[in-house]
């Protein structure tokens, strides 16, 4: 079983509409998670950065993080079609240990914003 | 602002061929991170440098190796290639100085296809 599962998807839904994305982890290690956007063929990019539960809200983006259940979430609110992407969440461990830094993603879920 | 640049982008090499991958960080970056992508899969971890040295150590061949100059860049080298090593290969930097949060940024990837 993966560290971390992410919900595959695909996920297709309208211009405007509310977008939820999910992943669970295992690894209680993991105090640092991150959401990140691929477009096909290019490298991650960084959307959020979390390190503690509860909401952290950026413009038309919120990352939630529930450590006592091991799972987060990001939100994309009034979707529009540049959001199409794959978005793939990332979890790393605590500082200081010899794996600080080394990023465990998960499996990524397409989503398809359609006007 | 710069970003993580990779070089080549896109490398052919035929089976048991030799490739060296090259990543410049972000300036004042002191961390990177190489990550393997195969087809429809996600990231996974090589390998990592901090300051010059490495920092940890993940699913990466025997027949690979990498290293961290004093400029900070940092060169994978790929040997004795086989067709399953055809992936997309990230290279991520970040910053772990005090304040900082070591969030890694990547880079646009160089394609590698082993024929």
């Amino acid at each position: 079983q993966k560290e971390v599962e992410q919900d595959p998807g695909p996920l297709s839904v309208p211009e405007g509409a509310i977008v939820s994305l999910n992943c669970t982890y295992s690894n209680s290690a993991f105090q640092y998670f991150m959401w990140y956007r691929q477009y096909s063929r290019k490298g991650p990019e960084l959307l959020m950065y979390t390190y503690s539960s509860g909401n952290k809200e950026d413009g038309r983006f919120t990352a939630q993080v529930d450590k006592s259940s091991k799972y987060i979430s990001l939100f994309i609110r009034d979707s529009q079609p540049s959001d199409s992407a794959t978005y793939l969440c990332a979890m790393s461990p605590n500082a200081g240990g010899t794996s600080y830094g080394k990023l465990t993603f998960g499996q990524g879920t397409i989503l398809t914003v359609h006007p | 602002a710069a970003g993580v640049i990779q070089s080549p982008r896109h490398l052919i090499k035929e089976k048991r061929e030799t490739a060296t991958l090259k990543c410049y960080p972000i300036p004042r970056h002191d961390t990177v991170y190489w990550y393997q992508q195969g087809p429809g899969q996600d990231p996974q971890f090589l390998i990592s440098f901090y300051e010059k040295m490495q920092s940890d150590k993940g699913s990466i061949p025997d027949r690979f190796s990498a290293q961290q100059f004093s400029d900070y860049h940092s060169e994978l080298n790929m040997s004795s290639l086989e067709l399953g090593d055809s992936a997309l290969y990230f290279c991520a930097s970040s910053s772990r100085l005090a304040g900082s949060t070591d969030t890694q940024y990547f880079g646009p990837g160089t394609r590698l296809t082993v024929l």
